[in-house]
């Protein structure tokens, strides 16, 4: 059973340009979790999403972040018109229901230039 | 304050034991956790306690929670090179899928 994948590992991306971030939970799991973390900060939630679904978005900014998990396909997390301060190492966490344990995956490194 | 507070760097001889010391912020949080990511990997979860217990061991690994202090700490018996990592402190904030973490504590073992 693979782990949760997340592609690219790493990202570069020209100020104002979109970045799009993929996440393949791991077989069986139909939450998934987005994080960020800030250099040298902890990671911070995002967002929650089951097959389709958005559950809890509280932790996204209001503007040029969207998330989706569709019923086939990857998790994408989407960053529209990034600037200097979206980079961050992205990551993907995911979980089958009814627990409390989240799978991370190696995470995804933006970098805006 | 609003964030979830570890040491950055623990330096430790193989064969010790290691401690490393966290404290988080929510008096309501449920479950508290630490994650372990080695180089290029995930965050591997190693272990985590209810906030009713006090303490939960499993093998070398031992937590301790104090809930007055809001403080948590991980010791690792026999630390061994391989447990050489970045150890990341986390809490349950509001419900128990939303975590929020410390900036992590990087383990250097040396011989």
């Amino acid at each position: 059973n693979a782990g949760v994948m997340q592609n690219p590992r790493h990202l570069v991306r020209r100020r104002g340009q979109e970045a799009r971030l993929r996440c393949s939970p791991m077989k069986g799991h139909s939450h998934v979790y987005w994080y960020r973390q800030l250099p040298e900060e902890g990671l911070k939630f995002m967002v929650y999403l089951q097959k389709e679904n958005i559950i809890d978005e509280s932790g996204m900014p209001k503007e040029r972040f969207s998330a989706e998990f569709p019923k086939e396909g990857p998790s994408i997390l989407r960053i529209q018109q990034v600037v200097r301060g979206d980079s961050a190492a992205y990551f993907c966490a995911s979980s089958p229901p009814g627990t409390v344990e989240a799978f991370f995956g190696q995470g995804t490194r933006l970098t805006v230039v | 304050g609003e964030d979830v507070e570890q040491s950055l760097f623990l330096s430790v001889r193989e064969g010790d034991s290691s401690v490393i010391n966290c404290t988080y912020t929510d008096s309501s949080s449920t479950y508290l956790y630490w994650y372990k990511q080695e180089p290029g990997a995930g965050l591997q979860l190693l272990t985590y306690i209810f906030s009713n217990m006090d303490m939960k061991q499993d093998q070398r690994l031992t937590v301790l929670l104090n809930k007055k202090d809001k403080h948590l700490s991980l010791r690792i018996a026999d630390t061994q090179t391989g447990d050489s990592a970045i150890y990341f402190c986390a809490e349950s904030i509001g419900s128990d899928y939303k975590l929020s973490f410390g900036a992590g504590t990087t383990v250097t073992v040396r011989a």
